[in-house]
């Protein structure tokens, strides 16, 4: 059983267009995140949420829209996609909201190439 | 400076060695590390946590945490082939909702 599922595991698509991206998670998890890795392996935090709620924010392009319908499920869409978006972007969960203790759980990745 | 600083290797060593991998970080405000293994094409995955100064052991794998010197480590005893994978420091901010800094990662090859 897969805990954290995102589709689709790799999306080519060229620039201008918009594009989306699915989580699940099937562990009961109050909170969501998005992270992207680049092409050095730099890992960064995009956002999350806590029961649908809007946590974190990085700063990160407003074409960058995160949407939780439920607490299971967090998608991103991406408005006008631009060369420099072409990275692997992951979901993650976690049970709680403390920071002091927070073990994330990741999906697999989506990798995005934008030509 | 980055906040935290990890060698991105790579690192290649012959099965059964000894690895160190070692991030450095400059928040003092840093209070749990931890370390995830990311095999290639997957997500990372938690591999270890700490708290606090001292060492932490999992079988084959030890953490140990610097606090003064702002040093992290993570030790690999009899290092296998399946160990063969990129391992990221993290470190969560207090009280921003499981913020992770992670490290660049530093990839392991081990070699047969």
């Amino acid at each position: 059983d897969t805990a954290v599922s995102q589709t689709p595991k790799y999306l080519v698509t060229q620039m201008g267009n918009d594009k989306s991206i699915k989580c699940e998670q099937n562990l009961g998890h109050d909170t969501m995140y998005w992270y992207k890795q680049d092409s050095k392996k730099f890992l960064k935090i995009m956002f999350s949420y806590n029961n649908k709620e809007l946590i974190i924010n990085e700063t990160v392009p407003n074409r960058f829209s995160p949407k939780s319908p439920d607490k299971a499920h967090l998608n991103l869409h991406i408005n006008s996609l631009e060369l420099g978006d072409s990275a692997v972007y992951f979901c993650a969960s976690s049970q709680g909201n403390s920071a002091t203790n927070e073990k994330l759980f990741f999906g697999s990745g989506t990798q995005l190439s934008v030509l | 400076q980055k906040e935290v600083e990890q060698d991105p290797g790579p690192l290649s060593v012959p099965e059964g060695a000894i690895v160190s991998l070692n991030c450095t970080y400059s928040n003092s405000a840093f209070q749990y590390f931890m370390w995830y293994r990311q095999y290639s094409r997957k997500g990372p995955e938690l591999l270890m946590y700490t708290y606090s100064s001292g060492n932490k052991e999992d079988g084959r794998f030890t953490a140990q945490v610097d606090k003064s010197s702002k040093y992290i480590s993570l030790f690999i005893r009899d290092s296998q082939p399946s160990d063969s994978a990129t391992y990221l420091c993290a470190m969560p901010f207090y009280n921003q909702g499981g913020k992770l800094i992670f490290g660049q990662g530093t990839e392991l090859s081990v070699k047969p």
